[in-house]
């Protein structure tokens, strides 16, 4: 079965200083791989996205991530963050189960906290 | 933003009693899809629908079922609700793989 592993259930990081937040999913699932946000009693939105090309993806609020196929990662990185960036983040992918490529998997999520 | 909606927003209810939360879109998307989150355990796929009257199960679907009459409606019941199910559930919707989009959430308590 396809996963998709958060390392950190939590991360806490001081303003403007740099983040990253580690995403890791098993070979089995196909590489269509995402970042979706969720703000305090909101649902998700997607933050960015890999499907194919190139391995650095940008995606809002000054966010990339690189998909490394050789260590199967997905770490998602902000040089510098803000009070605002503070949510929970979730990595989740997409693979051929049982021949269907829209069954999104999400992983546990990386709660980030900045603090002043 | 997508236009779904989900109701209700927040519901009290006692084991054993049947209940059904409804999500209904405006995109006219293909996929529609009914997770749970709860602490510890991010989102987990309940069922989802690739179409009118085609549904599928997903990692935690026992104890629930699903109905897709219309593309705009994807309907989530619960036969007969137990504590384990108190939880928040999200509806979604995409066209495309993995592009989902999501309702704001019901809240569910099961006393």
């Amino acid at each position: 079965a396809q996963s998709v592993t958060q390392l950190d259930s939590q991360v806490p990081v001081f303003e403007e200083a740099p983040v990253e937040l580690r995403c890791n999913y098993s070979s089995s699932v196909s590489v269509y791989l995402f970042w979706y946000v969720q703000y305090p009693n909101q649902g998700l939105q997607l933050l960015l996205k890999y499907l194919s090309g190139s391995t650095l993806v940008k995606g809002i609020n000054g966010f990339e991530a690189e998909f490394n196929k050789s260590q199967t990662s997905f770490h998602l990185r902000k040089p510098s963050v803000h009070i605002s960036d503070t949510a929970e983040y979730f990595c989740a992918g997409t693979g051929y189960y049982g021949g269907a490529t829209n069954k999104l998997i999400f992983g546990t999520g990386t709660l980030l906290a900045v603090q002043p | 933003d997508a236009g779904i909606t989900q109701s209700p927003r927040h519901k009290v209810t006692e084991t054993g009693t049947p209940v059904t939360l409804r999500c209904h879109q405006t995109e006219n998307h293909r996929y529609m899809y009914w997770y749970r989150q709860d602490p510890g355990h991010g989102l987990r796929l309940i069922h989802y629908s690739y179409g009118v009257k085609d549904t599928d199960k997903g990692e935690v679907s026992d104890g629930y079922s699903v109905s897709r009459s219309k593309t705009e409606d994807f309907l989530l019941t619960l036969e007969s609700a137990t504590s384990s199910q108190t939880s928040v559930y999200f509806c979604a919707i995409s066209e495309f793989p993995g592009e989902l989009f999501f309702g704001e959430g019901s809240r569910l308590t099961v006393l």
